[in-house]
């Protein structure tokens, strides 16, 4: 099973900051990774599949990168919307699907 | 619009049984995989059970395999889960979801979600 390592578990910032979010696979999973946001109350939303292509209807400030091991969400400027959970996902030689632990974007 | 509608939870013993249901709209239900993902409370996501388009293919997490039983219904646009010898560490939200695209093999990465339905297994 492919385990998945988010950082930091919290990141404290002001809207309009650049967010910088990790997720580390235990081993390679190629481009086979995608992003979701989750807000209190609210079931996951897409953001990024494929390491770094954008899902329908989300904004040019939320970017994706990486490969193999190492990945990055970047939201370039935070909108008060923003601050959320979210969450990396492995889809490369599945079953199983795993999930990253998550990240807080909180308020500073 | 893409609508998901899960159904089926409650409240269950350990040992006891719940059938989820999933309601999908606003798709062809039949030329997506879908996908039963949870949720404990205040905890993270975890993959549980996922079919393929045509029902054919079925996958589960190895913590449910032989408890639990995905299947589906494309003439009544419907997704099930069949739970069975339930326990504490089942409580969770379930949520259905939709693979992101129709190709074949799914791609495992999933663009719409239900709001999702309690199960609380306590005595």
């Amino acid at each position: 099973e492919i385990v998945l390592t988010q950082s930091p578990a919290t990141l404290s910032l002001s809207p309009g900051e650049r967010a910088t979010l990790s997720c580390r696979a235990s081993q390679s999973v190629s481009s086979h990774l995608a992003w979701y946001q989750q807000k209190p109350g609210q079931s996951p939303r897409l953001l990024i599949y494929d390491a770094s292509n954008r899902a329908t209807g989300i904004p040019a400030r939320f970017s994706g990168s990486g490969s193999g091991t190492d990945f990055t969400l970047t939201i370039s400027s935070l909108e008060p919307e923003d601050f959320a959970l979210y969450y990396c996902q492995q889809n490369s030689n599945w079953p199983p699907l795993t999930f990253g632990g998550g990240t807080k974007v909180e308020i500073k | 619009e893409v609508q998901l509608l899960e159904s089926g939870g409650g409240l269950v013993q350990p040992g006891g049984s719940l059938r989820l249901s999933c309601a999908a709209s606003g798709f062809t239900f039949s030329s997506y995989a879908m996908t039963w993902v949870r949720q404990p409370p205040g905890k993270g996501l975890e993959w549980v059970s996922s079919i393929s388009a045509t029902g054919i293919s079925t996958y589960y997490t190895d913590s449910v395999k032989g408890r639990f039983t995905i299947s589906r219904d494309n003439s009544k646009n419907t997704l099930s889960l069949q739970m069975h010898s339930l326990r504490a560490e089942d409580t969770a939200l379930y949520y259905c979801a939709k693979d992101r695209s129709l190709h074949v093999p799914a791609t495992g990465t999933y663009d719409s979600w239900g709001q999702g339905t309690l199960v609380s297994v306590s005595s």
